[in-house]
């Protein structure tokens, strides 16, 4: 049982670039999230979806475009990277509220 | 918005101490979090509860939810228990979790 897989755990972007951070879980969790987490910040949500094929925003959603086609899986893609898109990045799922992170993504933007 | 408030912000003790962490929110919530994440490591949960007191091993969470009050408590601590604590409430919407800043926790041997 894998929980939630992250993919890739590092990347570095420049400036402008795009990619897509992979979001997986084998649980058949319908709620996922995406969030943030910057130093001397809590962690903030980004997009979240309650089941395939409905996503909504959060509280950080500019630059970042999601989709969710299956339960499995939940991508992020940073459609034109900044360098304030510097962070750690986690992928949730929850079931009856108890969350299960992956474990995370480190992206630098330079 | 939720607000959520934890103390102290850093902590560092000596081994088989008891130590202390509190949570505070600004409104009403259907559930508390605790997450432990470990130097550049994952994010793990530790305790979801609504109510009362739960405890694991050595970890005791409890909530007051007429104080709008939560504490992380670690008894005999360990040098392997030096993690970043977090709490997080869930408003029981469909908007995710509001996450406290986190505690930075150092249990010397």
């Amino acid at each position: 049982n894998a929980g939630v897989t992250q993919t890739p755990k590092f990347q570095v972007l420049k400036t402008g670039q795009s990619m897509t951070l992979q979001c997986a879980q084998d649980m058949n969790h319908e709620y996922m999230s995406w969030y943030r987490q910057d130093p001397g910040m809590g962690l903030r949500l980004i997009h979240y979806s309650v089941g395939a094929g409905i996503t909504d925003q959060g509280e950080v959603p500019n630059g970042y475009n999601v989709s969710r086609s299956t339960t499995e899986d939940f991508p992020l893609r940073l459609l034109s990277a900044a360098p304030s898109q510097t962070s750690v990045y986690f992928c949730a799922s929850s079931f009856w509220g108890e969350a299960f992170f992956g474990q995370g993504t480190r992206l630098t933007v330079v | 918005k939720n607000e959520v408030e934890q103390s102290p912000q850093n902590l560092t003790a000596q081994e088989g101490e008891f130590i202390t962490i509190n949570c505070s929110y600004s409104v009403g919530i259907s559930a508390l979090h605790w997450l432990q994440q470990h130097p550049g490591g994952g994010i793990v949960s530790l305790f979801m509860l609504s109510s009362g007191k739960k405890k694991h091993g050595r970890l005791i969470a409890t909530i007051n939810i007429q104080e709008k009050h939560s504490s992380l408590h670690i008894t005999a601590s360990h040098p392997r228990d030096s993690a970043v604590y977090i709490c997080a409430a869930s408003g029981g919407g469909a908007d995710g979790l509001t996450f406290g800043k986190g505690t930075h926790l150092i249990i010397q041997p």
